[in-house]
């Protein structure tokens, strides 16, 4: 199947520094890709849908000036963890679209903020 | 998106046919069932999914009844390696919905 990639798969960083994480479809092009967080022992949660060429989507609770989504390629999304704190720490995935096909996830990236 | 409503856990023996059930008395005429699982600290991989006919892959079956109010996941032989949460999602197929998960099923196959 299609396959989505994460890059760091972990990161640790100190309070109050902004974290990059990509997610790159590699084999076929995304114009819509989602980003999920996950707490522990919990489901996912779906933060935003990131749309390539324009502004991204989000949930309600989620506070956009905080996790910058860029989509500035139909195989690059990048979430950016603005001025971290412990609290965002989580595990952050993930999920890009094959036109009109099925979702395929990415391998997570779990961020720790000290 | 239709509701979900899947046991909490279940254990299954290595070896043994694991039978993950899901409601979805919600789920309206175009609506597909999905399911998903993730295995500790790894994204969630796709399954199979299914509209009203039973499905088979190289993974699972899909049994879906005809009410298309239920519908049970059907793991063969179950190994150590399929311990994970399952999730059963429903959904229009290729619309730019998103998918919401619910708390899934937690599946421990012990040896």
């Amino acid at each position: 199947g299609a396959v989505v990639s994460q890059h760091p798969s972990w990161v640790i960083c100190k309070s109050g520094t902004s974290v990059k994480i990509e997610c790159r479809s590699l084999d076929f092009q995304a114009t819509t890709m989602f980003w999920y967080r996950q707490f522990p022992k919990q489901s996912l949660m779906l933060m935003a849908t990131s749309n390539e060429g324009s502004k991204a989507t989000y949930e309600q609770g989620v506070e956009k000036d905080k996790f910058l989504i860029n989509h500035a390629s139909l195989t690059l999304s990048t979430l950016t963890v603005t001025s971290a704190h412990p609290e965002d720490s989580s595990f952050y995935i993930c999920s890009a679209r094959q036109g009109v096909g099925e979702l395929f996830f990415g391998e997570g990236s779990r961020l720790t903020v000290l | 998106d239709a509701k979900t409503t899947q046991p909490p856990s279940m254990d299954c023996a290595e070896g043994r046919a694991a039978n993950l059930p899901c409601n979805h008395s919600t789920i309206s005429g175009n609506e597909y069932v999905y399911w998903y699982r993730q295995i500790h600290s790894q994204g969630p991989q796709y399954i199979i999914h299914g509209l009203k006919n039973n499905e088979t892959n190289e993974m699972a079956s899909l049994i879906i009844t005809e009410d298309r109010k239920s519908s049970t996941l059907i793991l063969p032989h179950a190994t150590l390696r399929d311990t994970a949460v399952y999730y059963c999602i429903v959904r229009v197929t290729g619309s730019w919905g998103k998918l919401q998960f619910g708390a899934g099923t937690q599946v421990v196959v012990t040896p």
